[in-house]
């Protein structure tokens, strides 16, 4: 089947370091999945940040920046200096257009950046 | 601009009792719409989907049904609530079947079951 993986529950920085979120996926019935990173912040709702749908590309959002490997299947997700405001849930997800067109979440990494 | 709405925000309910939640979205026809449920600590599942009005496909059983009776309206229920369906429930549209984009979520509504 399909899954996503993010193995850290809670990842805590300091302001203006750089962050690294994990994600690693799996699927058995699609070559090439898209991938996606959402996020919410306090108070909002879960809203897309990024997605990549090619093999080999990087997408790009506010600062953040993910790469779709299929040798690794993965697509962490990366900072190069984090804000206090960045504070958020992010989840990786999969989508699955050979399967029902689900999307796939990870159980999401919460980010606390110190200021 | 397109907004999603869900109703209620949060509900207490007793094991046993029957529930109905609710999803608007204005400014955008025939969307796609989805149910997702999160347990406490738990994965984002996707539970139905609809591409058109009367049509809702299940996506993962948990004696929960769906109805889909207007294009802009999506409703989540069950006769009988369990413990199990505690969580947090979030609606969602997308625009193309079988892009499998971007989803739009709603605030989402928090269940309690006890």
């Amino acid at each position: 089947g399909d899954s996503v993986t993010q193995t850290e529950g809670q990842v805590t920085v300091s302001e203006s370091k750089s962050l690294i979120i994990n994600c690693t996926y799996s699927t058995t019935s699609i070559a090439y999945p898209n991938l996606f990173w959402y996020v919410r912040y306090p108070g909002e709702g879960l809203q897309l940040l990024l997605k990549v749908i090619t093999a080999g590309q990087k997408g790009s959002s506010r600062g953040f920046e993910a790469t779709y490997n299929k040798e690794t299947t993965s697509f962490h997700l990366q900072k190069a200096s984090v804000q206090e405001s960045d504070s958020a849930v992010y989840y990786c997800a999969l989508g699955d257009r050979g399967n029902n067109n689900r999307i796939f979440f990870g159980d999401g990494t919460q980010l606390v950046v110190k200021p | 601009a397109q907004t999603i709405h869900q109703w209620p925000v949060a509900e207490i309910k007793a094991v046993g009792s029957p529930l109905s939640l609710g999803c608007t979205i204005k400014g955008k026809s025939s969307p796609n719409l989805y149910w997702y449920w999160q347990a406490t600590g738990g994965t984002l599942q996707q539970l139905f989907y609809s591409i058109t009005v009367g049509q809702v496909e299940s996506v993962v059983q948990l004696n929960l049904s769906a109805s889909r009776p207007k294009d802009d309206q999506f409703i989540l229920s069950t006769e009988k609530l369990l413990l199990s369906h505690s969580g947090f429930y979030l609606c969602a549209w997308s625009l193309v079947w079988g892009d499998t984009g971007q989803l739009y979520f709603g605030e989402g509504s928090k269940l309690t079951v006890l």
